[in-house]
């Protein structure tokens, strides 16, 4: 069972505007959550982490925010640029960090 | 959706040792699987794809002597360290892509701590 969710396959967004991916995650014991980004035929590159002590985080144009009460948690990516087109993948681990667990991603497209 | 399995999720090891990671397609038929590697706070570093019924591709700078791979059956790749060191220690997660909606469908990963 999947315990970490993106349900939006894809997304598209024009150049400029405000990029929202999604995750949502079931277990209640995850701390530690991660975004990953993935060029096609390369391995997916951290990109921006948050830990449960914490409701946002902020690198540049990213920022990451951290509903537990909802176990949700979501990506802004604002300017979009096209260079930004890739697959973003959530991910989930308790504070053993033993195991990760992956959302199965979200195509992102930024149109030009 | 489909479930990627991995085993085992922790493993300690003595140098010089060798460690075998299984990764299991729990209900798609994955002709290609993928074996990654991270470090503490790095990303995942892609090492080599493997493929079902044929030699594995590994990426640049990952030895293959060293990390031995076998995809012998569609449900089931294994990733071998030979000769373990404590720089091998690492988080060892293998991912398989499923078309349509599924995406790219990752196991919990193997900590292997060699000692």
């Amino acid at each position: 069972d999947q315990q970490v969710k993106q349900n939006s396959p894809s997304l598209s967004v024009q150049e400029g505007r405000i990029s929202i991916l999604n995750c949502d995650y079931t277990n209640s014991m995850f701390d530690y959550f991660l975004w990953y980004k993935k060029y096609p035929a390369e391995g997916p590159t951290f990109l921006i982490s948050i830990s449960s002590i914490k409701d946002k985080n902020e690198d540049g144009r990213f920022t990451v925010f951290l509903n537990k009460s909802a176990k949700h948690l979501s990506l802004h990516i604002v300017p979009s640029q096209p260079g930004d087109s890739a697959v973003y993948f959530c991910a989930a681990s308790s504070n053993t960090g033993n195991q990760f667990y992956f959302g199965t991603g979200t195509s992102l497209t930024v149109i030009p | 959706g489909a479930v990627v399995s991995q085993h085992p999720s922790r493993v300690i090891c003595k140098s010089g040792t060798s460690v075998k990671i299984e990764c299991r397609s729990l209900d798609f038929q994955a002709t290609t699987m993928f074996w990654y590697r991270q470090f503490p706070k790095q990303s995942l570093m892609l090492m080599a794809t493997s493929n079902e019924g044929s030699k594995a591709t590994y990426e640049q700078g990952v030895e293959k002597d060293k990390f031995l791979i076998n995809h012998a059956s569609l449900t089931l790749s294994t990733l071998t360290v030979t000769s373990a060191h404590p720089e091998d220690s690492s988080f060892y997660i293998c991912s398989i892509f499923l078309p349509s909606n599924y995406g790219y469908t990752f196991g919990s990963g193997t900590r292997l701590t060699v000692v």
